[in-house]
């Protein structure tokens, strides 16, 4: 059983550039969540998703980020003209529902430059 | 908004030794508690959970941990910490109305174990 898949595992770009992060859930599971981890501190929400369904996007910056998981394909999280401060580690989770155990991948760490 | 607070950033315990990591939250809901432990460089992997049915709950390599509602805290134990252990661990509680939920973490406590 595959679990949550993330890749890139590690993501390098230069200021101004855009970074895509793919995320394809667990077999079965409709839920997508999206977390940002910063060195030294704990993961923050940004997004929850369901298929074509934005649910909660109050963790999200409210410029240059863009999440989306459509009814084919992985979720995308976006981030348009990186900066510095995005240099994070980002994680994928997803569930079967509400208030069920959320699985984490392995996470996209993007680095800029 | 409900809120965690992990006490202690850092804890060393040595091999065999009793393993506690502290976990307090504030909800005005009856909550749903997680404990996630990550390895380097990997993601988070559920230890346990707790879903208002028992308050002692057993997890997977022999963590467990308890919900106390008078003291609002939801610790982790261990009885005898193996080198396997060292990690860092994350308390979180689930927040959101009916179908729009979100995991807000703790800031984590990374977990040593001396030989």
């Amino acid at each position: 059983n595959a679990g949550v898949m993330q890749n890139p595992r590690h993501l390098v770009r230069r200021r101004g550039q855009e970074a895509r992060l793919r995320c394809s859930p667990m077999k079965g599971h409709s839920h997508v969540y999206w977390y940002r981890q910063l060195p030294e501190e704990g993961l923050k929400f940004m997004v929850y998703l369901q298929k074509e369904n934005i649910i909660d996007e109050s963790g999200m910056p409210k410029e240059r980020f863009s999440a989306e998981f459509p009814k084919e394909g992985p979720s995308i999280l976006r981030i348009q003209q990186v900066v510095r401060g995005d240099s994070a580690a980002y994680f994928c989770a997803s569930s079967t529902g509400f208030n069920q155990p959320q699985h984490f991948g392995d996470g996209t760490r993007l680095s800029i430059l | 908004a409900q809120s965690v607070t992990q006490l202690g950033s850092h804890v060393s315990v040595s091999e065999g030794a009793l393993v506690l990591l502290r976990c307090n939250y504030s909800s005005s809901v009856p909550p749903y508690l997680f404990w996630y432990v990550q390895y380097p460089n990997q993601g988070l992997q559920l230890l346990l959970k707790y879903t208002s049915a028992a308050t002692l709950v057993k997890g997977i390599n022999g963590f467990e941990a308890e919900f106390k509602k008078s003291e609002t805290s939801f610790h982790l134990t261990k009885p005898s910490a193996h080198m396997s252990d060292a990690a860092e661990y994350f308390c979180a509680v689930s927040e959101g109305i009916q179908g729009a939920q979100k995991l807000v973490f703790g800031q984590g406590t990374r977990l040593t174990i001396n030989p």
